[in-house]
């Protein structure tokens, strides 16, 4: 079973318009973390926004906001104001496992193609 | 300034040769990690290092040798028992998030594109 699914192959939006892409999750790790990555075609990866499983509020960065359903399994990435420099994929990830120690890998989405229409 | 630094950005190579593709660090990271992302998809990782001299398999970890003899630097060689090497390369280190259950979060390079016919 996929442990990060994106079921947005490509996304549009008009400038200065909000959208929402989609991530759902599977773990069965009470301890884990959510991040978002932007790619845009140079292919360098953009750290986005992160939530921790334990984390009580919705993580905000800027314009960007994660939408954290737990129960729901899933950690939606919300743009606000789109600007035409969004455009790019976007990537889901998860990071599973306690906090203590050492490095944990991140299992990444297929990603979202978005598209920002002037 | 403070980043990872990867090289060439632009690799060819013929079929049956290794090629180690460089990864440089100056953010004083103890974990490294190297991805591989074929078009259209999604990043999976292929080997990644907690400290120096110590090294994990990752989820595709065939056909490719990493070592860690230096925090710094985590080279990937791709061998030639690779079967499709031909593919977007991303190397990437980590650091505790201060503030937050311990989350680690990963810094990336500039990606090296390997092309081999």
């Amino acid at each position: 079973a996929q442990k990060i699914t994106q079921t947005q192959p490509g996304m549009f939006v008009q400038e200065k318009e909000a959208v929402t892409l989609d991530c759902t999750y599977d773990t069965s790790d009470q301890s884990y973390g959510l991040f978002w990555y932007k790619q845009p075609s140079s292919g360098e990866m953009i750290f986005l926004i992160y939530q921790g499983s334990y984390d009580e509020q919705n993580a905000t960065e800027g314009r960007y906001s994660l939408n954290f359903q737990k129960a729901r399994k899933s950690a939606n990435l919300v743009i606000s104001a789109s600007q035409l420099g969004d455009s790019a994929m976007y990537f889901c990830a998860m990071r599973e496992g306690g906090s203590s120690g050492s490095a944990r890998q991140l299992t990444f989405g297929s990603g979202t193609q978005l598209t920002v229409l002037p | 300034d403070g980043g990872i630094t990867q090289s060439p950005k632009y690799l060819f190579r013929k079929e049956g040769q290794n090629v180690t593709l460089s990864c440089e660090q100056n953010l004083n990271h103890d974990a490294m990690y190297w991805y591989r992302q074929d078009p259209g998809q999604g990043l999976r990782l292929i080997y990644y290092s907690q400290i120096v001299n110590d090294f994990q398999k990752g989820d595709i970890a065939e056909g490719y040798s990493v070592s860690r003899e230096k925090k710094e630097s985590f080279p990937l060689t791709v061998t030639s028992a690779q079967k499709n090497p031909t593919a977007f390369y991303l190397c990437a280190s980590s650091i505790r998030r201060t503030g937050t259950s311990g989350a680690y979060e990963q810094y990336f390079g500039p990606g090296t594109r390997l092309t081999v016919t």
